[in-house]
């Protein structure tokens, strides 16, 4: 899984199966979290997001688990597509203290095997 | 939706050059917000701004200014290229009381 500073880890998976990116993240005052997924040449897309009052959020194939007592992120892909792959990094905000600014994990490489 | 939009997708110039990064947003969004992004390095804050006219220093604001004259655009300036200023840069902005950001497509910007 990634975290802030790393080097960009790479998840292979084959197309039907289900993907884990996991994020760990350091600040335990944070209370809202968000995945990115990013396509190459593009800007980051909002995927989905979590606040520390949860542990669980679900989307449209996504999921995203909070477990604050390890300060551990992930989001689960079901049934990955080929358009899923692409580059996908967390972030968190600090809290009040942060104000809207937002700290990045340095992302994982999501590549789909056909 | 929102809509982030930057003036150029990629762009060339040269050492000691001046150079202006344009970032529009539609949705009246009070906070913009300028990043850089290297491999490895993740998404670095250069600048950012609460409102008109304000603005404040990020992570790594040497070599960079801003500008915030109307709430729909924040600008970022070089005053003098260097190579070391290679990278892709991208806006954001967010609103509302939400904290999400909404980023433009980024601007890749090689310094020769």
């Amino acid at each position: 899984g990634e975290s802030v500073g790393l080097h960009l880890p790479t998840l292979s998976v084959q197309e039907g199966d289900n993907s884990i990116i996991n994020c760990a993240y350091s600040n335990s005052a944070s209370d809202y979290f968000i995945w990115y997924k990013q396509e190459s040449g593009k800007g980051p897309q909002f995927i989905i997001d979590i606040r520390s009052n949860m542990d669980k959020r679900q989307g449209q194939r996504v999921t995203v688990l909070l477990n604050k007592t390890v300060k551990h992120l992930s989001l689960q892909i079901a049934a990955t597509q080929p358009g899923d792959s692409a580059v996908y990094f967390c972030a968190e905000n600090m809290g009040t203290g942060g104000g809207n600014k937002l700290t990045f994990g340095t992302g994982t490489q999501l590549k789909v095997e056909l | 939706d929102v809509k982030v939009t930057q003036s150029s997708r990629y762009l060339v110039k040269r050492t000691g050059e001046k150079v202006f990064l344009e970032c529009v947003q539609d949705m009246d969004h009070e906070n913009m917000f300028w990043y850089r992004q290297d491999p490895g390095l993740g998404l670095r804050l250069i600048y950012f701004s609460y409102d008109v006219k304000m603005k404040e220093k990020g992570d790594i604001p040497e070599g960079y200014s801003v500008s915030r004259e109307k709430k729909e655009r924040f600008s970022l300036i070089l005053e003098s290229a260097s190579t070391n200023q290679t990278s892709m840069y991208l806006c954001a902005s967010t609103g509302g009381g939400a904290d999400t950001q909404y980023f433009g497509p980024g601007t890749r910007l090689t310094v020769l």
